[in-house]
C-alpha cells in the first residue's frame, strides 16, 4: 500500500507536549518527513529522515519511528505551532511520493 | 539561496490542457530533482511528479496518463503540463526542489527543501 494516514486534528495546550502520527506500511522500508504548513504559506519541512531538523527548525521537533507508524513530537508547543502537519514518504518502490491527508494542529 | 517561482495562467477550461512554468533563481537546476505538487482549496498535499536534472521523471500513479514534466535547464525552469483538466483540477499549485541528501548510518533521504510560493489555478469555463 502507498497510502499515509493521519489524524485530521491533534490538540495541546501551550507548554505540552504532542505528537502527531503517520502509519503506513511503506514507513517500515522509508522514513517520512514532516512539513509545516501554516495558513496562507508554503509548507516548510521540519523533520526529514530518521530525526533530522534543517537549519532554523527549533529543536522542540523530533521524529521517530515504530513498525508502520512515524510520529512527529513537539515538546513544549508554542503558539506559533498552530498548523496543519504532513508527514511524506515513498511509495513501496522507493520512486513515488506519498503524502498523508495532514493533522492540524490546535490549542486547547 | 535558492528561489523558485511558479507561474502560469489562473483560468483553464474544463477539457483543455492547464500549463505551469517554474523559474529558479539563487542556484543551480543541475543536479537536483524538481517536483510539482498540489493543494485543493480546504484539503491536502498531492504530489504531482517530479523531474531529475537528468530529464528522468516520475509521476503520481493517479495522473500519469494527463501529466508531464519536463525541464529547460537554459532558462533554469520546469514545467508542468497536465491536461483534459476538469473542476477537480481546480487547486493552489507549487513547485519545490526535492532534496537527495546521504545521512551515515540512514541511507539517502529525500524531501522537498525549498517551496515556490504556489499559484493558484481554477478550471471553469
Amino acid at each position: 500500500s502507498s497510502e499515509l494516514t493521519q489524524d485530521p486534528t491533534v490538540s495541546v495546550a501551550l507548554g505540552q507536549t504532542v505528537r502527531i502520527t503517520c502509519q503506513g506500511d511503506s514507513l517500515r522500508n522509508f522514513y517520512a518527513n514532516w512539513y509545516q504548513q501554516k495558513p496562507g504559506q508554503a509548507p516548510v519541512v521540519v523533520i526529514y529522515g530518521k530525526n533530522n531538523r534543517p537549519s532554523g527548525i527549533p529543536d522542540r521537533f523530533s521524529g521517530s519511528t515504530s513498525g508502520n507508524t512515524a510520529s512527529l513530537t513537539i515538546t513544549g508547543a508554542q503558539a506559533e505551532d498552530v498548523a496543519d502537519y504532513y508527514c511524506s514518504s515513498r511509495d513501496s518502490s522507493g520512486n513515488l511520493v506519498v503524502f498523508g491527508g495532514g493533522t492540524k494542529l490546535t490549542f486547547l | 539561496q535558492v528561489q523558485l517561482q511558479e507561474s502560469g495562467p489562473g483560468l483553464v477550461k474544463p477539457s483543455e490542457t492547464l500549463s505551469l512554468t517554474c523559474t529558479v533563481s539563487g542556484g543551480p537546476i543541475n543536479s537536483y530533482y524538481w517536483s510539482w505538487i498540489r493543494q485543493p482549496p480546504g484539503k491536502g498535499l498531492e504530489w504531482i511528479g517530479y523531474i531529475y536534472y537528468s530529464g528522468s521523471t516520475n509521476y503520481n500513479p493517479s495522473l500519469k496518463s494527463r501529466v508531464t514534466i519536463s525541464l529547460d535547464t537554459s532558462k533554469s525552469q520546469f514545467s508542468l503540463k497536465l491536461r483534459s483538466v476538469t473542476a477537480a483540477d481546480t487547486a493552489l499549485y507549487y513547485c519545490a526542489r526535492r532534496l537527495e541528501t546521504l545521512r551515515f548510518g540512514e541511507g539517502y533521504h529525500y524531501y522537498m527543501d525549498v517551496w515556490g510560493k504556489g499559484t493558484t489555478v481554477t478550471v471553469s469555463s
